[in-house]
């Protein structure tokens, strides 16, 4: 089956370090991979994808690369901010039109001042 | 932005009560979905949809009902609430292809007491 396997947090950072969050899937054929935020007290938005192999998703600085060798899609960002304090969730979405999308367990992010 | 909406955002109701979590979205999504997200952060499938008349049952079970009598909606019914079923409710919406990426609602923060 399909699974998606992600860095346990919390991940504390002081404000411009750099961010590397692991996040790494199995799945039978061609994913597509996301990475979706969530906010507190909110729902998840999308905040970058990528739908075949060696594609780069980015987005408000966050880049993640598809990486079909090392079944891997790492989100990373070079300098972050307090408000990218959030719980972040990388998911693959099967070829089968009739596969559910797969999250991993989420990672929570807390950038000090 | 993201045309998918629930209501209400929080609900505080007593143990034994029957409620119905909203959710609709006009984006003419055929599939959508309701997740349980625990306080660990991680999001369980409860109940998903393919389309009109389409309900089928998720990885986590699940003692609520739901319906899709119109594509733009997906309510979620519990018969009788418990303090067990205390919990962020999220729904969200696909289109039916694959490889497709899941818009999501802002939640909502169930409290039974």
């Amino acid at each position: 089956g399909n699974s998606v396997t992600q860095m346990e947090g919390p991940v504390t950072l002081s404000e411009e370090a750099f961010l590397t969050i692991n996040c790494t899937y199995t799945a039978t054929g061609y994913p597509s991979l996301f990475w979706y935020v969530q906010y507190p007290g909110e729902g998840l938005q999308l905040l970058l994808k990528a739908t075949k192999a060696d594609d780069k998703g980015s987005n408000k600085g966050f880049e993640a690369t598809y990486r079909k060798e090392t079944t891997s899609f790492h989100l990373e960002k070079g300098s972050v901010q307090v408000s990218d304090s959030a719980v972040y969730f990388c998911a693959l979405s099967p070829p089968n039109a009739g596969n559910m999308l797969t999250f991993g367990g989420g990672t929570r992010l807390m950038v000090k001042p | 932005e993201a045309d998918i909406y629930q209501t209400p955002r929080y609900l505080v109701i007593g143990t034994g009560k029957k409620i119905t979590l909203e959710c609709s979205q006009t984006m003419g999504h055929d599939k959508m979905y309701w997740y349980q997200q625990d306080p660990g952060m991680e999001l369980h499938l409860i109940h998903y949809s393919y389309g009109v008349n389409s309900t089928e049952k998720g990885d986590l079970s699940s003692e609520s009902t739901v319906s899709r009598i119109r594509t733009e909606h997906f309510p979620l019914t519990l018969e009788s609430a418990r303090p067990s079923h205390t919990s962020q409710y999220l729904c969200a919406s696909s289109e039916l292809g694959s490889n497709t990426e899941a818009f999501f609602g802002q939640g909502t923060r169930l409290t039974v007491v």
